[in-house]
Formats: C-alpha cells, sequence, structure tokens
C-alpha cells in the first residue's frame, strides 16, 4: 500500500525559478509532514516540516502548502539555485500510540540549471 | 552540531553471510530508526527502537533482521543471512522523542554478491 503518493518524478527548473512538488496521502491519521533533502552518497536531512493546524509554513526560500481536505501537500522551493539540485522526498507519520515511522514518497530529482 | 554516524559506509557481503550495520545516534536522543533504501526506490522504514526494545517494525523486518543497542552509544542492526535483495543503502537515524525530528546518518551500503 503505498501510503504517500510524490509527483513529479524528475523536474528541470531554471536559475531563480519557482520548484513546485506536490505529495497526497490516504492516512488520516498522519498529523507530520516532513520534507527531506538528499545530495548523493548523503542521508536524506530535514528541510522543512509541518503539521496539519496549519495551512503554509515558510522557511526562507522554501514553503510547504497543505491542504487537509484534499490530503495533499507541496513543496515550493522560491529563486532555485543550481545548489538545490537533490532529490526530495516528502514523508508523513502519525505519533497516536507512540508510532512515529516515517512513510515516504517515491523522490522527486530536482536539477536547477544555471 | 551533533550528528548520526554509521559504519561502516560500505559492506560487501557474500549471499548468506551475516553483517552487522553499526550506527551512533545523536547521544542525548531516545528513538532509534533503521531504514533502507533500495537503489532509485523510495526510503523504506524497517523498526523503530525505543527503551531497549522494538517498538515498530514493518513486514520487511522478517527473522533474518536483528537490533541490538549493545552499549549506551552504538545501536546495531544485524542481518542473519544475507539475500541478494538486502543490497540497498541503510540509513539510521535517531530522534529525540516520539514526536521529534528524525536526523539521519550518511547511510552504508550493502552490497551481497
Amino acid at each position: 500500500q503505498q501510503q504517500v503518493k510524490q509527483s513529479p518524478q524528475s523536474l528541470i527548473v531554471q536559475k531563480g525559478g519557482i520548484s513546485i512538488i506536490n505529495c497526497a496521502y490516504e492516512n488520516t491519521a498522519f498529523d507530520y509532514f516532513p520534507w527531506y533533502q538528499q545530495f548523493p552518497g548523503k542521508g536524506p536531512a530535514l528541510l522543512i516540516a509541518i503539521r496539519p493546524d496549519v495551512s503554509e509554513k515558510k522557511e526562507g526560500r522554501f514553503t510547504i502548502s497543505f491542504n487537509k481536505s484534499a490530503k495533499q501537500f507541496s513543496l515550493h522551493i522560491m529563486d532555485s539555485q543550481p545548489g538545490d539540485s537533490a532529490t526530495y522526498f516528502c514523508a508523513a507519520s502519525m505519533h497516536f500510540g507512540g508510532a512515529n515511522n516515517l512513510f515516504f514518497g517515491t523522490g522527486t530529482r530536482l536539477t536547477v540549471i544555471p | 552540531e551533533p550528528e548520526v554516524t554509521q559504519t561502516p559506509s560500505h559492506q560487501v557481503t557474500q549471499m548468506g553471510q551475516e553483517v552487522i550495520l553499526r550506527c551512533v545516534p545523536i547521544s542525548n536522543h531516545l528513538y532509534f530508526y533503521w531504514y533502507r533504501q533500495i537503489l532509485g526506490q523510495k526510503v523504506e522504514f524497517l523498526v523503530s527502537f525505543y527503551n531497549n526494545e522494538i517498538s515498530e517494525k514493518s513486514e520487511i523486518f522478517d527473522d533474518q533482521f536483528s537490533v541490538e543497542r549493545p552499549d549506551g552509544s552504538n545501536f546495531t542492526l544485524k542481518i542473519r543471512s544475507t539475500k541478494l535483495e538486502d543490497s540497498a543503502m541503510y540509513f539510521c537515524a535517531s530522534s529525540r522523542v516520539v514526536a521529534d525530528t528524525q536526523y539521519f546518518g550518511p547511510g552504508t551500503r550493502l552490497t551481497v554478491l
């Protein structure tokens, strides 16, 4: 069962452009939605996260938009830079009963062209 | 800044052999996790560990797998009899409390021949 669906699989954006990655989830018990950034040969690193009590969270050039009714959330990277080129994973987890395992999306390989 | 460390960075083994992957979580963290990522695929949860026992495990984490915290700093994943399909990147993660951010290590690339 694919709990978190992510699109697109790959994305090419010009420097200065906006990168948008979308995720959808199925389990309404999810209450934590992080985005991880992964560079080749490295482990995933937390980029930004949101909880369902807010519809948007912004940190610098990175914004998460969250639509609870549609069970969708997205990552927007403003003013995309070549250094943002990496694979981005959305994830979701629930904390009910002490569970905290992350369900990851399939990843989006972002390439920012100078 | 504290970080999760993992050793070795790359392990090559023959099918049927036992391997132990090692992790040192961030020192004041209480929850520990193992995930794996088959090449080109998504990161998948294997197991979570708290208070010296397994909290949760996925269907991937069968009897071939075990975890242990042998001392106050290390957290290990053992695969008893490796299979070709165990070839993957294995990530250790830790969090301070259950609802907190999980910090991932750099991973161990396991290659089973």
